[in-house]
Parts: C-alpha cells; structure tokens; sequence
C-alpha cells in the first residue's frame, strides 16, 4: 500500500544525546514536511522539502536539522540544542504542484520523542 | 497564528450530523479552506477543501458563506470513530515552487456520544 510510514512510534532519549526520526512515503510525492506537536496545540512546522537536495526552514527549525537525499526519504534530527525536544513529530507529504488537490497532505501516524 | 476561529470542544449524539463551524473573516479572495481532522495519537487526515461553492465527498459536506467569511463542515451522520480534532486551514500563499505551508490552529474537539 502507498503511504508514510514513521519509525519508531515511540522514542526515549537522555537529555544531550541527538536523535534522527525517519520518514519514507511512496507516494512519488516531491514535498515533505516536519511538523511538530504538543499536547492541546496545533501542529508547528519544522522544516520542508520540496525537491531531493534541497529544504527550507519553518517557524520553529533551531534545534533540528534535517536531509533529503533520497525523494522517498526526508529524516530529522533533533539536536541536543534544541531546548525542549519532547513532543509529537509527524512527518507528511505531498505533490508540488499547482492545484488545490496537489496541496493534500498525507501524515504519517506520528513519533513520539520524550527526553529525559 | 492560524487564520481561523473555531469553538474549542463540540458533542454530538451518534446518528446525528455533526456541524463544525470555522471563521475566517480575513480570507483572501484565492485562499481556499481546507479541513483536516486527527483522531488521537496519529496523523491528521486530509477530510475536503473549497473555494466558495459548497462542496461534498464521501466523508464530508462543506458549506461556505456568500462572503466567504464562515464555513461549516458537516458530518451527515456520526459515528463514534468520527470522534477527533477537527482542523480548519486557510491555505496561505503558496511556498516556490508550489508546495504549501498548512497553519493549523487548535482546532475543535468533537466528541461523538452513544
């Protein structure tokens, strides 16, 4: 089946250690994106990509940083600078295209990062 | 900060049509609305968009106001899994190249009862 898929679901680290969420679709969609959320709010956007080898940074990138080498895979770390990493990370895709319809985006079922 | 307005919880009886309202005074003429919902732990879920016709699929009715200022997503019939956050987006101006930068807000808690 086609979709996004994020691993792991849940994930522990020790405050001062980076980490790298994944992200892959196969979906053939050119722009990915980072978003992250935290309880009751709505979801903030970290970084996107539009094509392989190149990406922009959201309202909130300090602290993470991310690639995209692949089209299918567009991964985040989230670096020991970032001051309050634990949250929901959910990844997502879409076409860049010009039409309403090319701006659906489909999310992946989410990670959940908690730092201690 | 998002665009739009929306009531921070809603109840629904199961059966029943939920309807969800959104204000968005400070639409743009070639903004269209989107609306999203996440149920909760997982992703949200792209649900439909307009332009300034009411719009319907398999999911979802979406009424949009003459003035465009308002619209109102309707559920015809709820059922307990239809039980998420609802987001309503205005779509901002498209990112080069023409991807999109969604704004979500804190959207309304819909809670279908038994």
């Amino acid at each position: 089946d086609g979709g996004i898929t994020q691993s792991p679901k849940y994930l522990f680290r020790k405050e001062g250690q980076n980490v790298t969420l994944s992200c892959e679709q196969n979906l053939n969609h050119d722009a990915m994106y980072w978003y992250r959320q935290d309880p009751g709010q709505g979801l903030r956007l970290i970084y996107y990509s539009q094509i392989v080898n190149d990406f922009q940074k959201g309202d909130i990138a300090e602290g993470y940083s991310v690639s995209r080498e692949k089209k299918e895979s567009f991964p985040l770390t989230v670096t020991s600078a970032q001051k309050n990493p634990t949250a929901f990370y959910l990844c997502a895709s879409s076409l860049a295209g010009t039409t309403p319809t090319d701006y659906e985006q489909y999310f992946g079922p989410g990670t959940r990062l908690t730092v201690t | 900060d998002a665009k739009t307005t929306q009531p921070p919880s809603m109840d629904c009886a199961e059966g029943r049509a939920a309807n969800l309202p959104c204000n968005h005074s400070t639409i743009s003429g070639n903004e269209y609305v989107y609306w999203y919902r996440q149920i909760h732990s997982q992703g949200p879920q792209y649900i439909i968009h307009g332009l300034k016709n009411n719009e319907t699929n398999e999911m979802a009715s979406l009424i949009i106001t003459e003035d465009r200022k308002s619209s109102t997503l309707i559920l015809p019939h709820a059922t307990l899994r239809d039980t998420a956050v609802y987001y309503c987006i205005v779509r901002v101006a498209p990112l080069q190249g023409g991807s999109e930068k969604l704004v979500f807000g804190k959207g309304t808690k819909l809670t279908v009862n038994p």
